[in-house]
């Protein structure tokens, strides 16, 4: 069974003090993980998917990579706006009634303070 | 383009009483979701369906029921409504493009069972 696992479950930083969030992950045959951004009363936003080990992607003072058994977020410089719920899910490669299903983590919640 | 529409945004249930979760997109996309998340969970994947006519089981499907008769919709069925239903629900849909498997979110229904 696919599983995801967030750390740390809460995060509070200074107005530009950098920092990392980390998404551990178990899958079998891994097609695609996915950041997402959750402010309250919302529902996720989509960040960036990588799809192999060695990937990185980049979004403002956003910048996430991927290993073959994890994925940072690497926040850089962060902004109050920046506060919020970041959510990490997996979805295994294609097969039988698998495909496309997304597992989440249990996110990160972000408070930066001015 | 309004995305993926949820109805009601949010409902207060007697325990025993039966409500349809509407979900709704315009974007033409292939696979439907719905998930539920609880306060300091992640999300937990109810039902699914990757084309109208087509549903299946996710993690959580005990006491819902979905149906997909067209593309553009996907309602989610409490029967028998129990305080463990009480959640936030969101519908997310998503493309089965082979380089873009990003979902997109509704905004949430946010259901209290008493």
């Amino acid at each position: 069974e696919d599983q995801v696992t967030q750390s740390p479950e809460a995060l509070r930083l200074q107005e530009g003090e950098s920092s990392s969030l980390n998404c551990s992950y178990t899958v079998s045959g891994l097609r695609g993980l996915f950041w997402y951004r959750q402010d309250p009363g919302k529902g996720p936003e989509f960040l960036f998917t990588l799809y192999s080990a060695g990937e990185e992607k980049e979004k403002e003072r956003l910048k996430a990579t991927l290993t073959k058994k994890e994925s940072f977020l690497h926040i850089t410089a962060p902004k109050p706006e920046d506060s919020a719920t970041y959510l990490c899910a997996v979805q295994a490669r294609a097969g039988g009634t698998s495909y496309g299903k997304l597992t989440f983590g249990q996110g990160t919640i972000l408070t930066v303070h001015p | 383009n309004a995305g993926v529409t949820q109805t009601p945004k949010f409902r207060i249930l007697k325990i025993g009483q039966s409500m349809t979760l509407q979900c709704t997109q315009d974007m033409n996309h292939n696979y439907m979701y719905w998930y539920r998340q609880d306060p300091g969970m992640g999300l937990k994947l109810i039902y699914y369906s990757v084309g109208a006519g087509i549903t299946d089981k996710g993690e959580v499907p005990n006491g819902y029921n979905v149906s997909r008769s067209t593309t553009e919709d996907f309602p989610l069925r409490l029967e028998l409504a129990a305080p463990s239903q009480t959640s936030v629900y969101f519908c997310a849909s998503g493309v089965t493009d082979l380089m873009n498997t990003e979902a997109f979110f509704g905004q949430g229904t946010r259901l209290t069972v008493v």
